[in-house]
């Protein structure tokens, strides 16, 4: 089976940095993925981690530890449009399809 | 840019009626996969397709059915629509190859009445 964790909610205030965690447990794993998911809007992709390492990308990285099942997306010099929700997903070995987390909502305050 | 494009934002249905919910993309990726969304649960995997006329059911694939007869369009079928069917419905697809992420569609919010 799969599992992923991730915080429900978080707030940071603009210009700041946060880091939103995600651990998982997959029968496999085949890449993690973080999306964006504004209110009401559909996710858009933010990034992809295959290998161990941090992926950087502006003001986006995303770091990833296959040994402990733990990836996290830090977000630097936060700004409001960065109020949104914050997807984690995992594709298995062999599979087609990503499990993804709930969700962490982001409120980015003045 | 691949588009992925759902043909309602916004659905009102009445409990008991034959609901489909049509889903086109227009880059000849492999992949085609519905999800339904509600608050605290995420999204969670209805049914997926790897081909034409191919299907595998996800995580939730009860009262739903699909139907892939062209590549690029993936329907979602509610036979018999029931109140705890509305949702947030989206629809992704992608190429099918490693490293590729889904490309979703804007969403169909579904409201069954």
């Amino acid at each position: 089976g799969q599992n992923i964790d991730q915080p429900t909610e978080m707030t940071a205030t603009e210009g700041a940095i946060v880091q939103i965690n995600c651990t998982y447990q997959t029968s496999g794993f085949n890449g993690l993925f973080w999306y964006q998911q504004h209110a009401g809007e559909a996710p858009t992709f933010l990034s992809y981690n295959v290998l161990d390492g941090l992926e950087e990308k502006g003001r986006f990285s995303s770091f990833l530890s296959r040994s402990k099942g733990y990836s996290y997306l830090l977000l630097k010099e936060l700004q409001m449009k960065d109020s949104a929700s914050y997807l984690c997903a995992v594709r298995a070995t062999g599979a087609n399809n990503l499990f993804f987390g709930t969700g962490t909502r982001l409120t980015v305050i003045p | 840019d691949v588009k992925v494009t759902q043909s309602s934002r916004y659905l009102v249905k009445r409990t008991g009626e034959k609901v489909f919910l049509e889903c086109v993309q227009d880059m000849d990726h492999e992949n085609m996969f519905w999800y339904r969304q509600d608050p605290g649960l995420g999204l969670r995997l209805i049914y997926f397709s790897y081909d034409v006329k191919m299907k595998e059911k996800g995580d939730i694939p009860e009262g739903y059915s699909v139907s892939r007869e062209k590549k690029e369009r993936f329907s979602l079928i509610l036979e018999s629509a029931s109140t705890n069917q509305t949702s947030m419905y989206l629809c992704a697809s992608n190429p099918g190859a490693e490293g590729y992420g889904y490309t979703f569609g804007s969403g169909t919010r579904l409201t069954v009445v």
